[in-house]
């Protein structure tokens, strides 16, 4: 099976930060990579795909680099909204899809 | 638009069954694989189980193999996963998501989740 490694667990930033969110794939996955968020009591919302890939209506200061085994997600200028926990996903294996543990983005 | 409707979960003893469904609308269901995932209270994301849109290729994690089952009905646009033998660790919020390709694609559309609950 394929583990995804997220860093770090938990990340204080400031509106207007720049942030930069790190996975690791215990074997290469490809650009089969895709970036989620989740906000308390809601369900994961789609940000990217194919690791560089912006998902339709999602604001052009996310973005996603990587392949291989090492991948970023970095959100260029914090706004208030995008406080909320981020998961990775690959999805290069039929053994099953695997997410990252988290990481949570907080207020500093 | 495309939604995604979980139902059927609640109270279960260790042991007990469960059956969960998911009704999908606003695209064409059975060209589309579909998954469950879940999220224990207070944990991360856990993938569970796999269906292609045909419904002929089923897969699933470990924990989960030999006591789960996931189904479709695609006349009905409608996902299940049977959950047998549960156990406490199974307590988690349950979503259905649709997926383009089973397995080899991401996770476009989520429901809004259901929660089950495991416990004597």
């Amino acid at each position: 099976d394929i583990q995804m490694t997220q860093s770090p667990s938990t990340l204080p930033a400031s509106v207007g930060d720049r942030v930069t969110i790190t996975c690791r794939a215990s074997r290469s996955i490809s650009r089969w990579l895709a970036w989620y968020q989740q906000k308390p009591g809601r369900a994961p919302k789609l940000l990217i795909y194919d690791a560089s890939s912006l998902e339709s209506g999602v604001p052009s200061r996310f973005s996603g680099s990587g392949s291989g085994t090492e991948f970023t997600l970095t959100i260029s200028s914090l706004q208030a909204e995008d406080f909320a926990t981020y998961y990775c996903q690959q999805y290069e294996s039929y053994s099953g899809l695997t997410f990252g543990q988290g990481t949570r983005l907080e207020i500093k | 638009e495309v939604q995604l409707v979980e139902s059927g979960g609640g109270f279960v003893q260790p042991g007990g069954s469960l059956r969960l469904s998911c009704a999908a609308s606003g695209f064409t269901f059975s060209d589309y694989g579909m998954s469950w995932v879940r999220q224990a209270p207070g944990k991360g994301l856990e993938w569970v189980s796999a269906i292609s849109g045909s419904g002929d290729n089923t897969y699933y994690a470990d924990s989960v193999k030999g006591r789960f089952t996931i189904s479709r009905d695609n006349s009905k646009n409608t996902l299940h996963l049977q959950m047998n033998s549960l156990r406490a660790e199974d307590t988690a919020v349950y979503y259905c998501a649709q997926q383009w390709v089973v397995l080899k694609y991401q996770l476009d559309y989520w429901g809004q989740g259901t929660l089950v609950t495991v416990s004597s």
